[in-house]
Order: C-alpha cells, then structure tokens, then sequence
C-alpha cells in the first residue's frame, strides 16, 4: 500500500528566500507525481504533473523533479513572495493517487 | 474551459441525518474521484469512477456512504446516517483518464453537530 510523507509539515520564510519542499513515497511504482497548493478554505490547485518517465518540470518560478528508484520529489521554490502562502501537498499517481499530508508555507513580508 | 464544479459548497447537519453533494466534472473527463479531507490531512480517496463504473471504492464505508455517477457525467456522494467524524471537506476531481492530472473542484464543507 503506497504511502506519502512530506517533510517538514511547516515552514516559515522571509519574502525572496528560495525553499524546498520535500515528498516521500513508499511504492515507486507510479504512473507520476503530482504537485498541488491549497488555499484556507479552498480546493486544489494543480502546480505540476511529473510523469514517470521525466525527471523535472518548470512553470515560472517553481521547479519540480523526481527520483522513482529513491522514491523522493522535491519541489522547489524560487525567490518566494508572500502570495506563495499556502499548503503544498504532493500525490503519488498510479491506478488511483495517495495524498500526502501537506507543508504549511508562510512567507513573511 | 468551465472547472469542477460542486454543490453546495457549505453544508450543516445533526448526527444520524443524511445529506447529499453533488459534482459536475469537467466536460469530456471520464475519471471522477470523491475525497474526503479531514482539517489538517492530506485528501483521501473514497471512490474512483471509470465513465459509470466504480473502480476503486475500498476506503468508503459503504454501510452510510454511497455514490452514483449515472450517465457517466455528474456525480452525487451520500451520507446516510452521518455522524460527528463525518465533519470533513469533500472534494471532487476529475481527469481525462485513470493516472492523468486531476482538476479539483472548491469542495463541500460539512460539519455534523
């Protein structure tokens, strides 16, 4: 049964520090590995989608890569901005996808 | 393109009644999935739907909760009877396929007093 860490659960940065998010999986058999960002009160956001046969994907100023045979992801943030507050959960993908339970991300002005 | 989309977005019961969300996937999306999000966890499965058909239902407690996605389209989750650790936010995805990259729609927030 797949199993999903992320460490650290919280995390509090001043504004323009570059951060790193890191997710654990236990079963590295996975279709990909998807990044997502929770607002209070508010649904997912999808960020990025590594498939499993890539090692990273960019989209402006976050960068994501995965290690399958470590069973590791690690999202990374540039030059961070208050408005990049939020919670920060990554999902292992297969035939049904397994959340971890999210970092808490303050970035203070 | 129109998101998820979900209803009703806040929702307040009394332990033992039941109550219903329902969820319209994003056109053309063949994959529908129910989460259930207790405050502070990460979102966990509770039933996958393949077009009209269940594919993976094995962490929703069937004896009060159940689910239908007829037509292959829209979707609705029941609670019947709820009780106080059902409070909880429910979210529905969708995706174009079973693996693929999931949408989420804003959730339904339920608390059971």
């Amino acid at each position: 049964k797949q199993e999903v860490t992320q460490i650290p659960a919280a995390l509090s940065v001043p504004e323009g520090e570059n951060l790193v998010l890191n997710c654990s999986f236990t079963d590295s058999a996975i279709y990909n590995l998807q990044w997502f960002r929770q607002d209070p009160g508010k649904g997912l956001t999808s960020l990025l989608l590594i498939q499993s046969s890539q090692r990273e994907q960019t989209s402006g100023r976050l960068n994501a890569s995965l290690d399958k045979s470590s069973g590791r992801s690690t999202l990374y943030i540039a030059a961070s901005q208050p408005g990049d507050s939020a919670t920060y959960l990554c999902a292992s993908g297969g035939q049904n996808f397994v959340f971890g339970p999210g970092t808490r991300l303050s970035v203070l002005p | 393109e129109a998101g998820v989309a979900q209803s009703p977005r806040y929702k307040i019961i009394e332990k033992r009644q039941s109550v219903a969300f329902w969820c319209n996937p994003i056109s053309g999306h063949a994959t529908l999935y129910w989460y259930q999000q207790i405050l502070g966890q990460g979102p966990k499965l509770l039933i996958q739907f393949q077009n009209n058909g269940v594919v993976d239902d094995s962490q929703l407690p069937k004896d009060r909760f159940s689910a239908e996605r007829l037509k292959g389209v829209d979707s609705t989750l029941k609670i019947q009877p709820a009780k106080l650790e059902d409070s909880a936010v429910y979210l529905c995805a969708s995706s174009t396929n079973t693996g693929r990259e999931q949408y989420f729609g804003p959730g339904t927030r339920l608390t059971v007093t």
